[in-house]
């Protein structure tokens, strides 16, 4: 089972929101880590986007808008980030990561975000 | 502005090495660790390995363990990845990115890597 696991895809509609789920496997506890999430657009690199551990421990990349959050469902022991008023240019793939003792740097498998 | 500037495509033959730079701008090299990150073809993000800021300490993914090395060159703020034995699934984009704090929040603008008879 991978380390992380998000869904392949997720549509939503443009001024809706949509939140997309990182699932930590079993025995890993999300409470204990920061997760961290990158958006791809088609052709580029990867672009930081924030990061969650906690309300008190989390950090926006610089110049992402507000309307991208991090936040937890330690029930689902899952990382989710929310993105609010989607926009046409949202539309991307989205990464988790974590930094795991045993895999180091680890990334999720991406959920491809369509906006329509 | 700060800035990550890797080399150009790479097409080698299955058993052969490449060796691809990142030449960093806009910071203080020495500060800031470096990581390499891949990306197959419609695949995700696959992390490869990190040298630390001195460039006296690497650290690889289990998988690349042996075929991989890292190194930096303080002189030229550039850091160098070579991967080696080469086979048609290293055919990838190679990203070089930043570490800050653990996250990877500076990323160059890829390396294709094409490895074919």
């Amino acid at each position: 089972q991978p380390v992380l696991t998000q869904p392949a895809s997720l549509s939503a509609s443009p001024g809706a929101s949509a939140s997309l789920t990182c699932t930590l496997r079993r025995g890993i506890n999300v409470g204990a880590y920061r997760i961290h999430w990158y958006q791809q657009k088609s052709g580029s690199p990867p672009q930081y986007l924030l990061r969650y551990k906690s309300d008190s421990d989390k950090q926006q990349g610089s110049g992402v808008p507000s309307r991208f959050s991090g936040s937890k469902d330690a029930s689902a022991n899952a990382g989710i980030l929310l993105i609010s008023g989607l926009q046409s240019e949202d539309e991307a793939d989205y990464y988790c990561m974590i930094w795991h003792s045993s895999t180091a740097w680890v990334f999720g498998g991406g959920t491809k975000l369509t906006v329509v | 502005q700060v800035q990550l500037v890797q080399s150009g495509a790479e097409v080698k033959k299955p058993g052969a090495s490449v060796k691809v730079s990142c030449k960093a701008s806009g910071y203080t090299f020495t500060s800031y660790y470096m990581h390499w990150v891949r990306q197959a073809p419609g695949q995700g993000l696959e992390w490869v390995g990190i040298i630390n800021s001195s460039g006296g300490s690497t650290s690889y993914a289990e998988k690349f363990q042996g075929r991989v090395t890292v190194t930096r060159d303080t002189s030229t703020s550039t850091v160098y990845m070579e991967l080696s034995s080469l086979r048609s699934e290293d055919t990838a984009v190679y990203y070089c990115a930043r570490d800050w704090e653990d996250t990877f929040d500076i990323w160059g603008q890829g390396t294709m890597v094409t490895v074919s008879s």
